[in-house]
């Protein structure tokens, strides 16, 4: 099956900086990747997805790459804002089964003031 | 977005008890249904994959005896924790794919479950 690996498990920047998450994945016929933002006690958010055939997704402060070759995307925030701090997971969709998401072990960011 | 409802948000039961946690898509319908188990600072384990009119199915490790799922409509899944004991103390989560796209996830707000 599919095995996604996530660095780093902490991320700590300063207000205004970029952050910078990677993840991996194993199956090569993956074709979905989203990323997700989890607050404290809450419900994850899916804050920007990308599919196989685009190498690049833009939204506002957030952008993802995907490196397909080396099976490997990432998530980049600029001008990061307290309101940024949260556990970030990103995830793989496998086209085999039932196309369950395979989640990384996430990275919990925090923004410093 | 679409919105996935989940209740009960927080509940507390006495060890051998049996607990039912409900997930509703609300404006959207599910014909899968993702119920995932998070430990603390931790990511989300998946537990079993529910879809509607058929069983369940479930991981390896994950006693499908002890954890009852039903699916039975486009919009309503259902996990009873069965005979809970303080081991089974966990967050869960569902999770529901939209039938109109089968590719965006969304997620309920939990349950924080405490066995005593």
């Amino acid at each position: 099956g599919e095995n996604v690996e996530q660095h780093p498990s902490t991320l700590s920047v300063q207000e205004g900086d970029s952050a910078v998450i990677k993840c991996t994945y194993s199956d090569s016929a993956s074709n979905y990747f989203p990323w997700y933002k989890q607050e404290l006690g809450k419900r994850p958010q899916l804050i920007i997805d990308i599919r196989s055939n685009v190498g690049e997704k833009k939204d506002q402060r957030i952008a993802v790459t995907l490196n397909k070759t080396a099976k490997h995307f990432s998530l980049h925030i600029t001008e990061t804002q307290p309101e940024d701090s949260a556990v970030y997971f990103c995830a793989a969709r496998s086209r085999s089964g039932y196309s369950t998401l395979t989640f990384g072990k996430g990275t919990m960011l925090l923004v410093s003031p | 977005g679409a919105v996935v409802s989940q209740h009960p948000s927080r509940v507390i039961c006495k060890s051998g008890t049996s607990v039912k946690i409900e997930c509703r898509s609300l404006d959207f319908q599910a014909t899968t249904m993702f119920w995932y188990r998070q430990f603390p600072k931790q990511s989300l384990m998946l537990m079993a994959t529910s879809n509607e009119g058929s069983k369940a199915t479930y991981e390896q490790g994950v006693e499908k005896d002890k954890f009852l799922i039903n699916h039975a409509s486009l919009t309503l899944s259902t996990l009873t924790v069965t005979s809970a004991h303080p081991e089974d103390s966990s967050f869960y989560i569902c999770s529901a794919r939209d039938r109109r796209t089968n590719e965006k996830l969304f997620f309920g707000s939990g349950t924080q479950l405490s066995v005593l």
